[in-house]
């Protein structure tokens, strides 16, 4: 069965840093490009990250630009997300996704990241 | 940068009814479209890909169609089960409409 489970997500204080972890198992974790995505409370889906099967090319949102660096261990088939210098507004579940031709598919369960005093 | 607006935000409809979503792209992005459904406290599902083509195991009453900068989510016959979020998302860049929610009348 093709899976995504995150984990690390957590309560942390505004300017504080997390690492955020994706699991991956049930297909060649090597072959694929990987995306983070996000859900704030109440809110829509705003993307964030993405990574290529290599590592070779990486992109972000405007939002996490120089705060949040995406990598990933194809060796583990794990893909990772550092945030740095949390902020409320980064409040939200945050999603792995696998990238198919062209949709996300499979998505992982979410972990939920708070970010408050 | 390219932006995706959904049309209606909101949506009541009853059941056996035909339902359609409308995303709009600020630039034209061929059929590089995808649908999504999400439930209340559930990760999003992929329901369509470029565009037009049906996932595995997706009901036939969902259907996508369009190009360039318009492009429709038709739910024929709306079920229970159907009830939820819709999002479109474009794959030039990878952002998200700001959804549609389906509601019960």
């Amino acid at each position: 069965e093709v899976q995504l489970v995150e984990s690390g997500g957590g309560l942390v204080n505004p300017g504080g840093s997390l690492r955020l972890s994706c699991a991956a198992s049930g297909f060649t974790f090597t072959t694929y490009s990987m995306h983070w995505v996000r859900q704030a409370p109440g809110k829509g889906l705003e993307w964030l990250s993405c990574i290529s099967s290599s590592s070779g090319h990486i992109y972000y949102a405007d939002s996490v630009k120089g705060r949040f660096v995406v990598s990933r261990d194809n060796a583990k088939g794990a893909l990772y997300l550092q945030m740095d210098s949390l902020t409320a507004e980064d409040t939200a579940i945050y999603y792995c996704a696998r990238q198919a031709l062209f949709g996300f598919d499979p998505w992982g369960q979410g972990t939920l990241v708070t970010v408050s005093s | 940068d390219i932006q995706l607006t959904q049309s209606p935000s909101f949506l009541s409809a009853s059941v056996g009814e035909t339902v359609t979503i409308t995303c709009r792209a600020s630039q034209g992005i061929y059929n590089y479209l995808a649908w999504y459904q999400q439930k209340p406290g559930a990760a999003p599902k992929l329901l369509i890909s470029g565009a037009s083509t049906l996932q595995s195991g997706v009901p036939s009453r969902f259907s996508g169609s369009g190009s360039g900068t318009e492009f429709t989510l038709t739910i024929s016959s709306l079920q229970p089960e159907d009830f939820a979020t819709y999002y479109c998302q474009q794959f030039s860049a990878w952002t998200f409409g700001q959804g549609t929610k389906v509601e019960i009348k």
